[in-house]
């Protein structure tokens, strides 16, 4: 079983729809979980970390289930350049495991 | 302007052939690691560094070796390389490791060993 899992999509939604996904993770005693993003093969780049209590960073907001061992990202109203792929990263120790991330295009 | 930045970007080499691709950061950062990108697959670590002279296998760590002899060096060894080694390969800083502490990208190599 891979340590961390995603749903690959494609979703392809329209401009303005809400688009949600999750991330699952094998490690119960995983210490820290981000959402990073990356376009068409460039480098990854931090999109946010998920705190236990979920937070929210304009249009996204992350949350983390650590019963069910999943962390979560909704994107609001979806503008053009949020078609990315984003990837779910855990940390365990001194390790960083991602997942092969999830493809969200946009269409207008 | 605070990067990460890897040489070459691109590079086409033949089986065997020894290469090092080289990673530098300017941030002071302690952490730096390597991964590399194949499809389907995600990223996968390869080798970390938690700081100089510290250094430790990630999933991948076979065909390669690393060094951190400075803080702001992290080169990628491969004393001989083989076609199961072309990937897309990215170097990573982080001031250290944990919630609130963000990973910096380099821009990739795209290495293509035949």
């Amino acid at each position: 079983r891979k340590e961390v899992e995603q749903d690959p999509g494609p979703f392809n939604v329209p401009e303005g729809a809400t688009v949600a996904f999750n991330c699952t993770y094998s490690n119960s005693a995983s210490q820290s979980f981000f959402w990073y993003r990356q376009d068409c093969r460039k480098e990854p780049k931090l999109l946010m970390s998920v705190y236990s209590s979920g937070n929210e960073d304009g249009r996204f907001t992350a949350q983390l289930n650590r019963a069910s061992q999943y962390i979560s990202l909704l994107i609001r109203d979806s503008k053009l350049s949020d078609s990315a792929t984003y990837l779910c990263v855990v940390n365990d120790d001194y390790k960083l495991s991602f997942g092969a991330g999830t493809t969200v295009t946009v269409r207008a | 302007e605070a990067q990460v930045t890897q040489n070459p970007r691109y590079l086409i080499t033949v089986t065997g052939k020894k290469l090092t691709v080289t990673c530098s950061q300017n941030m002071n950062h302690e952490y730096m690691s390597w991964y590399r990108q194949d499809p389907g697959l995600g990223l996968r670590q390869i080798y970390y560094s938690m700081n100089v002279e510290v250094t430790d296998k990630g999933d991948v760590p076979e065909g390669y070796k690393v060094s951190r002899k400075e803080k702001r060096n992290f080169p990628l060894i491969l004393e001989s390389p083989s076609p199961n080694q072309t990937s897309l390969y990215f170097c990573a800083s982080s001031l250290r490791l944990g919630l609130g502490y963000e990973q910096y990208f380099g821009p990739g190599t795209r290495l293509t060993v035949t």
